[in-house]
């Protein structure tokens, strides 16, 4: 069974400042998923990668496949983006279901 | 865009009582799941669901649990006997190639058992 671990379990930052967010898991998988849960409560796919690098705007995800460990990086991060960010990895097979990290809740102040 | 749509967004019910959460996914996904959330804690895979039967199912999802494709755009979430426990936030997602692609969730129902 595949153990998913994030850190920290929460972050503040002031506004503008590079976020890192990480996450590492215990068995190999073939992508890991980064979610972005709403202080409402909904959840966002961010990226899926299964090796090196993924850019979406500010947001940067990394994989290293080696170590089992993926990072999720906010630039010049901005109070809206004051969330919780979750990483998530296939339990197994090909069905896609996944197992959640607690994830990180990150508040941004202006 | 479209998007996965779930409702009600709050339910509140009697323990005990029958629950239906009803989900549409996006019209051309295949592959259909139910995940959890109880305050506070993670979110926790409850089953999937592909080519109109379950796929995979976690310990969580026993027999007071279901799952039905009634038609060709409804997925619904049964709990037959709801417990004080079953109280938390189900968020439905679905995809259109399984573990090949990002998942897109709904906004989740909160269900409140009293």
């Amino acid at each position: 069974k595949n153990e998913v671990e994030q850190s920290p379990q929460n972050l503040t930052a002031q506004e503008g400042e590079f976020i890192t967010i990480n996450c590492s898991y215990s068995v190999g998988i073939s992508a890991l998923h980064w979610l972005q849960q709403h202080p409402g409560g909904g959840i966002v796919s961010l990226f899926m990668l299964s090796s090196g690098k993924k850019k979406h705007g500010r947001l940067i995800a990394t994989i290293n496949i080696q170590e089992k460990h993926s990072s999720l990086h906010i630039t010049a991060s901005h109070p809206r983006d004051s969330a919780v960010y979750i990483c998530a990895v296939p339990i197994g097979g090909s069905q896609g279901n996944l197992i959640f990290g607690k994830g990180t809740k990150l508040s941004v102040k202006p | 865009e479209p998007e996965v749509t779930q409702t009600p967004s709050h339910q509140v019910t009697q323990m005990g009582q029958e629950v239906i959460l009803r989900c549409v996914p996006i019209s051309n996904h295949l592959y259909f799941y139910w995940y959890r959330q109880i305050l506070g804690q993670k979110v926790e895979f409850l089953v999937s669901f592909y080519n109109n039967e379950i796929s995979e199912k976690s310990e969580i999802f026993d027999d007071q649990f279901s799952v039905e494709r009634p038609d060709g755009s409804n997925f619904t979430l049964k709990i037959r006997s709801t417990k004080l426990e079953d109280s938390a936030m189900y968020f439905c997602a679905s995809n259109l190639q399984g573990n090949n692609q990002p998942q897109h969730f709904g906004d989740g129902t909160r269900l409140s058992i009293l």
